[in-house]
C-alpha cells in the first residue's frame, strides 16, 4: 500500500516568503507528526494531530510556523517570513494508533527548505 | 528535559566485517525505544519498536537489545554489505512524540 507522502521534495525558499509543506498519510491513520532536522542533528518534534485536533504543539519554533490538519487527513505545515535558520528538512509521520504508548511512526521521505 | 545520545556519530566499516552502535535514553517513564535506518533521500524505515527490559530483536543481518533499567539498547549488523550504509537513528516515545538522538551515519567500504 501507498505509504506517507510529502510534497514538495526539495523547496528553495527566498528570506521573507512564505511557504507551504504538504504531507498525505497513510490511509486511516489517526495520528500525525511533524518533525524538523536541522544539518548535523537528528529530527524534532513541532506539532502531533491526532484526527483533526492539534494535540501538542510545543515544538514549534515561533509563531511563524502554523500547522493543520482541516479533515482529519492531509495536512500543511506552514512557514511565514521565513529565515534562513528554517533550512531544515521537514518530516512528516503517521500512525495508526492514538494510545500514549509505543506504536510506530511511518515517515515520509521529508522536504529540504533551503532558505537563501 | 530527555535526552537520547547515540554513539557513535560516524562509523567506517570495512563489507563483511560486523559492528555495533549504542543508544542510550533516560530510564525514567519509559514507554518504548524505536530504531529506524534512513538512506539519503529516501524515508526513514523503522526497523524496531521494543518495550521490555531484556528485549531483543532481529531483523536478517540486523539486531538489537534493549536494557531499560540502565537506559541503553545496542543495534548490531553482522557481515555489513554496501546497502546497510545508512544514517542509523533511534528514538524514545514521550507522550506520543518521537525523541531522536543525532544519529549514527554508517558507511561500508567495499
Amino acid at each position: 500500500g501507498a505509504g506517507v507522502s510529502q510534497s514538495p521534495r526539495y523547496k528553495v525558499a527566498k528570506r521573507g516568503q512564505d511557504v507551504a509543506l504538504r504531507c498525505d498519510p497513510i490511509s486511516g491513520h489517526v495520528s500525525l507528526f511533524w518533525y524538523q532536522q536541522a544539518l548535523g542533528q537528528g529530527p524534532e518534534f513541532l506539532t502531533y494531530f491526532q484526527n483533526e485536533a492539534q494535540l501538542d504543539k510545543s515544538g514549534l519554533p515561533s509563531d511563524r510556523f502554523f500547522a493543520e490538519r482541516p479533515e482529519g487527513s492531509v495536512s500543511t505545515l506552514k512557514i511565514q517570513r521565513t529565515q534562513q535558520e528554517d533550512s531544515a528538512v521537514y518530516l512528516c509521520a503517521s500512525s495508526i494508533q492514538t494510545s500514549p504508548n509505543s506504536y510506530e511512526q511511518y515517515f515520509g521521505p521529508g522536504t529540504r527548505l533551503t532558505v537563501t | 528535559i530527555l535526552n537520547v545520545e547515540q554513539s557513535p556519530q560516524s562509523l567506517h566499516v570495512q563489507e563483511g566485517d560486523s559492528t555495533n552502535f549504542t543508544c542510550s535514553f533516560p530510564s525514567s517513564n519509559f514507554y518504548a525505544l524505536h530504531w529506524y535506518r534512513w538512506e539519503t533521500a529516501k524515508s526513514p524505515e523503522a526497523l524496531f519498536v521494543m518495550t521490555l527490559n531484556g528485549d531483543e530483536k532481529k531483523k536478517g543481518r540486523i539486531s538489537a537489545t534493549l536494557n531499560t533499567k540502565e537506559g541503553y539498547s545496542y543495534l548490531y549488523i553482522k557481515g555489513s554489505q554496501p546497502e546497510d550504509s545508512a544514517t542509523y537513528l533511534c528514538a524514545s516515545t514521550v507522550a506520543q512524540k518521537l525523541v531522536f538522538g543525532q544519529g549514527t551515519r554508517l558507511t561500508i567500504n567495499p
